[in-house]
């Protein structure tokens, strides 16, 4: 049973520079939800996708951007990047529409370092 | 007020003892909680959801009091492998499906 797969899992860029994350969620699940993780602090969530289209976003600019493709895959976009974006970015998948929708399992993360 | 508060620790406790970590909430409309471990620059991984009757799996019990608003995590018989930051995660009302995390408790579980 394949768990969620994130892609690559380090990346330095420099500030302005742009990145794309890849996520690959657990098999059998529909819905992708993208994190962010400073040191030291839990997860804040940037947004979900589920059916390709962001359905909720949390508190984050639109410098995150997203999308989700027809076999459940997931790409998160930062744009001009900034300092304070160094963190790890997690993956999570769920599937929705099931008593357990609300239970998410989580990627190994890629750790972005802007320099 | 944060949405969800946690002491940060960490929780120093020797091998066998028994350990317990509350997590308050401020929404009293949330609708799901589970607890999360971290190991050190790791992902989290779902330890236990916490149901309103409460559960246990093996040396973990996992409550929910809805009246005060918080849920609570116990360990007995503490073991070195215990040692991580455990999460606690609430999720807002029905119909929301974003993971809302406390900012974790560290557990150091000592020989």
């Amino acid at each position: 049973d394949a768990g969620v797969t994130q892609s690559p899992t380090h990346l330095i860029k420099t500030r302005g520079q742009q990145v794309t994350l890849r996520c690959s969620p657990k098999s059998g699940h529909d819905t992708v939800s993208w994190y962010q993780q400073a040191l030291g602090q839990g997860p804040q969530f940037i947004f979900q996708y589920y059916e390709e289209e962001e359905r909720q976003r949390g508190n984050f600019p639109d410098r995150f951007s997203g999308h989700q493709f027809p076999n459940y895959s997931s790409e998160l976009n930062v744009n001009a990047l900034l300092l304070g974006d160094s963190a790890l970015y997690l993956c999570a998948s769920s599937l929705d529409g099931t008593a357990k929708a609300y239970e998410q399992y989580f990627g190994p993360g890629t750790r972005l370092t802007v320099t | 007020r944060k949405e969800v508060e946690q002491d940060p620790g960490p929780f120093n406790v020797p091998e066998g003892a028994t350990v317990a970590f509350n997590c308050t909430y401020s929404n009293s409309a949330s609708q799901s909680f589970f607890w999360y471990r971290q190991d050190c620059r790791k992902e989290p991984k779902l330890l236990m959801s916490v149901y309103s009757s409460g559960n246990e799996d093996g040396r973990f019990t996992a409550q929910l009091n809805r009246a005060s608003q918080y849920i609570s995590l116990l360990i007995r018989d503490s073991k070195l492998s215990d040692s991580a930051t455990y999460l606690c995660v609430v999720t807002p009302p029905s119909g929301t499906y974003k993971y809302i995390f406390g900012t974790g408790t560290r557990l150091k579980v000592l020989a």
